[in-house]
């Protein structure tokens, strides 16, 4: 099984809003990943989870909140965010970052937000 | 800074091999090539990783020259299904952890 879950699969959310987005896997995976995909565009890194401890902050503005309460759970919090913020968000996870098959990432299908 | 380099675009007729190529001519001796696809409003899919010698799985090939600065993904059979973005990554070190960083991506098409 190489399915990684995400929910919700869309959002819409106001500026004032706080919500958060959730990401599960079973793979026993202890790499976890959070990018941000505008359209048209790549995948954009965001933060990297490794053994549970933030690993990465690709300098990300505090209006998000990564979590990840244990190995196979991870969130994003999001408070005060701006519509330039609504994305694809994708989460993904690897085995660890030890590079080839290990660091192979596995993606879920992403939650789809829109802030107005 | 996006360490790979594709072609933006690429048609393909159904039936015939796709042949993807990717520049990476700043890549270190120990690290792997990965190649994903993304399907419209999909999450990337893994599709083959490599480091020097050439490699098959059930889905592509993927070939790497002798000096590792280029590779090209091979899909044997292309089917409609296969149209999609395909990314060429490698690993880039930051702040002491190891990270992909996705390139703008080739956009096939395959044609009927």
């Amino acid at each position: 099984d190489t399915e990684v879950t995400q929910t919700p699969k869309h959002l819409v959310m106001g500026m004032t809003n706080k919500k958060s987005l959730k990401c599960e896997q079973h793979m026993g995976h202890r790499a976890m990943y959070w990018y941000k995909q505008k359209a048209k565009k790549p995948p954009e890194l965001m933060f990297v989870y490794s053994y549970e401890k933030l690993s990465i902050n690709e300098s990300v503005p505090s209006r998000f909140s990564p979590e990840c309460p244990n190995s196979s759970l991870l969130n994003l919090h999001l408070h005060a965010l701006q519509p330039e913020d609504s994305a694809l968000y994708l989460c993904a996870s690897s085995q660890d970052l030890t590079g080839g098959l290990q660091e192979t990432q596995y993606f879920g299908p992403g939650t789809r937000l829109l802030v107005l | 800074d996006a360490k790979t380099t594709q072609p933006t675009s690429m048609d393909c007729a159904e039936g015939r091999a796709a042949n993807l190529p990717c520049n990476h001519s700043t890549i270190s001796g120990n690290e792997y090539v990965y190649w994903y696809r993304q399907i419209h409003s999909q999450g990337p899919q893994y599709i083959i990783h490599g480091l020097k010698n050439n490699e098959t799985n059930e889905m592509a090939s993927l070939i790497i020259t002798e000096d590792r600065k280029s590779s090209t993904l091979i899909l044997p059979h292309a089917t409609l299904r296969d149209t999609a973005v395909y990314y060429c990554i490698v690993r880039a070190l930051s702040s002491g952890t190891y990270k992909y960083i996705f390139g703008t991506g080739t956009r096939l098409k395959v044609l009927a």
